[in-house]
């Protein structure tokens, strides 16, 4: 019962913005979207979070709609490091398993 | 050590051995997760400690695997009479607090990839 769809793929190229799409239309009021990543042969990495406002770090920037329904997280300049599976997950806070789904897979190319 | 170590970090076996797989949790860490991750798919949810208090094992997939944490610190994931279905990389994660944290992130391993010939 997946709670996020995502595309299954995407291109950018290197030193431009990505902005990768997350679908959440039935979360709750008490559910947290994460943003992580995985690259080839490591484990997954934790990237961002965020309720209801737009958060920013020093990986990315997660912006989410005033409903809530969807969010997008930009990587501002990609470069051929940000090649990965970048999963979307919605976490409620009484949980403590994070539902990794298919995630997106996204190629930089030079 | 500054991240969670997993070992071996390979495992090759043949089908009816037993495993043992284990995990380095970052020091002060109180919760730790197993998930597996077949060729291709998603990460799948194994078992959660935290803690002192009684392991979630809801996700482990038969009575072949098991799992403890000794001393709320290192975790060992055992798969007994092995078979080809378990090959597989075994992600050990760690996380500060656990559930009802707001500012809660694990943090992965690089995993076990194990192959049962």
């Amino acid at each position: 019962d997946a709670k996020t769809t995502q595309p299954p793929s995407m291109d950018c190229a290197e030193g431009r913005a990505a902005n990768l799409p997350c679908n959440h239309s039935t979360i709750s009021g008490n559910e947290y979207v994460y943003w992580y990543r995985q690259i080839h042969s490591q484990g997954p990495q934790y990237i961002i979070h965020g309720l209801k406002n737009n958060e920013t770090n020093e990986m990315a920037s997660l912006i989410i709609t005033e409903d809530r329904k969807s969010s997008t997280l930009i990587l501002p300049h990609a470069t051929l490091r940000d090649t990965a599976v970048y999963y979307c997950i919605v976490r409620d806070l009484n949980d403590y398993k994070l539902s990794f789904g298919a995630g997106t897979t996204v190629t930089v190319r030079a | 050590g500054a991240g969670v170590s997993q070992s071996p970090s390979n495992k090759v076996t043949e089908k009816g051995k037993d495993v043992e797989l284990r995990c380095d949790p970052i020091s002060g860490h109180t919760a730790l997760y197993w998930y597996r991750q077949s060729l291709g798919q998603g990460l799948e949810f194994l078992i959660y400690f935290q803690g002192n208090s009684a392991p979630d094992k809801s996700g482990l997939p038969s009575d072949r695997f098991s799992a403890e944490r000794t001393g709320g610190s290192v975790s060992t994931l055992t798969i007994q009479r092995t078979q080809q279905e378990d090959s597989a990389v075994y992600l050990c994660a760690s996380s500060l607090v656990g559930r009802f944290a707001t500012n809660e992130k694990l943090f992965f391993g690089s995993g076990t990839q194990l192959s049962v010939l």
